[in-house]
């Protein structure tokens, strides 16, 4: 069972640089949503969707991009890297009102 | 700014031994309090959702509460084992809020010692 899939698990951009970060889930889940993780700061919510076609803004979504063309899919687009984007990203999916199902996570470093 | 607040930040805890850990939130406009339960260099795996005032869930040796009206939610585990470290994040979401943007405490981080 995939459940949730993030690609790719590791990358160095230097500042400026863009990259799309993957999510694609296989349970049909209308909710996706993308996180980033920093030391102290627990889960930060950037974007979020609640359907193909829907996204909306998170606490911190300044510096990225996100779309909802399929359920199955939720990009993150980071247009110009920054250092401050350092982090460790998770992209995670749910049934309305359910549990969250997290990917692996994405470790991103900009230098 | 951080509206979910866990404490303690971390705890150690003796094989055998029972602990508890707070998560607090806003006491207005709850709709839901989850708790999940993250290992190292892996991802987080849902415990429990929790929408009630008063709600006790349950799950093996792990068991939680919820008062909405004064805002808080304990997490308990009884008999703590090593396979019990982990960091345990709550996450809140105000009725005032599209379904789905919740808001992380920074979790506790437990170590069970043999």
């Amino acid at each position: 069972n995939a459940g949730v899939t993030q690609t790719p698990k590791f990358q160095v951009l230097k500042t400026g640089q863009s990259m799309t970060l993957q999510c694609a889930q296989d349970m049909n889940h209308e909710y996706m949503s993308w996180y980033r993780q920093d030391p102290g700061m627990g889960l930060r919510l950037i974007h979020y969707s609640v359907g193909a076609g829907i996204t909306d803004q998170g606490e911190v979504p300044n510096g990225y991009n996100v779309s909802r063309s399929t359920t199955e899919d939720f990009p993150l687009r980071l247009l110009s890297a920054a250092p401050s984007q350092t982090s460790v990203y998770f992209c995670a999916s749910s049934y309305y009102t359910g549990e969250l199902f997290f990917g692996e996570g994405s470790r991103l470093t900009v230098l | 700014i951080l509206n979910v607040e866990q404490s303690p930040q971390s705890l150690h805890v003796q094989e055998g031994d029972s602990t508890n850990f707070t998560c607090s939130f806003p006491s207005s406009n709850f709709y839901a309090l989850h708790w999940y339960r993250w290992e190292t260099a892996k991802s987080p795996e849902a415990l429990f959702v929790m929408t009630l005032n008063g709600d006790e869930k349950k799950k093996g040796r792990i068991s939680a509460t919820l008062n909405t009206k004064e805002g808080y939610s304990y997490l308990y585990i009884k008999g703590s084992q090593p396979e019990d470290s982990a960091t345990y994040l709550c996450a809140f979401l105000h009725s005032t809020d599209s379904w789905g943007k919740f808001q992380f405490g920074a979790g506790t981080q437990v170590v069970v010692t043999p």
